[in-house]
């Protein structure tokens, strides 16, 4: 089955760390850019960042709000990706999504395939 | 940074054709696709590359872009189609852009 799962939420500090994990099953990870959402409760969706594959060097593409705490990463021999979130914020509380990405020339990104999501609480 | 604007809500009655509209400077330029968000689930894609459905979306779904607005056209409304839609774009800046999302209600 074609799937994603998103793993690693839960409650944390501000200040504190949290890795997440989405495996991928089902399909050929290592072809696609690997995205991560966020949507905050009662908010819109929002886009967090992604990877791209190993055939576009690996490269990866934040937001704004993220750029500098948050990293993303990706293991192809586990179909597995990575969100490393750094000194979070309350604000960061929001479920997180992991997607599959598919563009047209490398730009014009969608994407075709969502996990049910993980929900990361921040709150002392 | 580019912005999509969305009317945050639009009402329709069951059997009647419900039009959300996604605008953005020069946005017919670039690709828009279009998001179904169900209360409680995950978002899925209901129209890429401005007009085409993915595999297992309804006919009664089709997608237009041009000038500076998209629009997710729904024809039929059926009280399934009860939901948030987001519009996504690409930009040079920030790669995956969203609008505010619309919440359609069939009533």
């Amino acid at each position: 089955e074609v799937q994603l799962v998103e793993s690693g939420g839960g409650l944390v500090k501000p200040g504190r760390s949290l890795r997440l994990s989405c495996t991928a099953s089902g399909f050929t990870f290592g072809d696609h850019v690997m995205s991560w959402f966020r949507q905050a409760p009662g908010k819109g969706l929002e886009w967090v960042g992604f990877i791209r594959g190993k055939a576009y060097g690996g490269t990866t593409e934040y937001a704004a709000s993220v750029k500098g705490r948050f990293t993303i990463s990706r293991d192809d021999s586990k179909s597995i990706a990575y969100l490393q979130m750094n000194s979070l914020k309350t604000e960061d509380t929001a479920v997180y999504y992991c997607s599959r990405g598919l563009s047209v020339a490398g730009i014009d990104w969608y994407f075709d395939l969502w996990g049910r999501g993980t929900l990361v609480t921040v709150s002392s | 940074s580019y912005e999509l604007t969305q009317p945050p809500s639009v009402s329709v009655s069951p059997g009647q054709t419900a039009s959300i509209t996604c605008s953005g400077d020069k946005l017919g330029d670039k690709y828009a696709c279009w998001y179904q968000q169900k209360a409680g689930q995950s978002p899925v894609l209901v129209m890429y590359q401005d007009s085409k459905r993915p595999s297992g979306i309804p006919e009664r779904f089709s997608g237009s872009n041009s000038g500076n607005t998209a629009t997710l056209t729904i024809s039929g409304t059926q009280a399934m189609d009860e939901a948030d839609y987001y519009c996504q774009a690409w930009d040079i800046i920030t790669p995956v852009v969203f609008g505010g999302g619309t919440k359609l209600t069939v009533l």
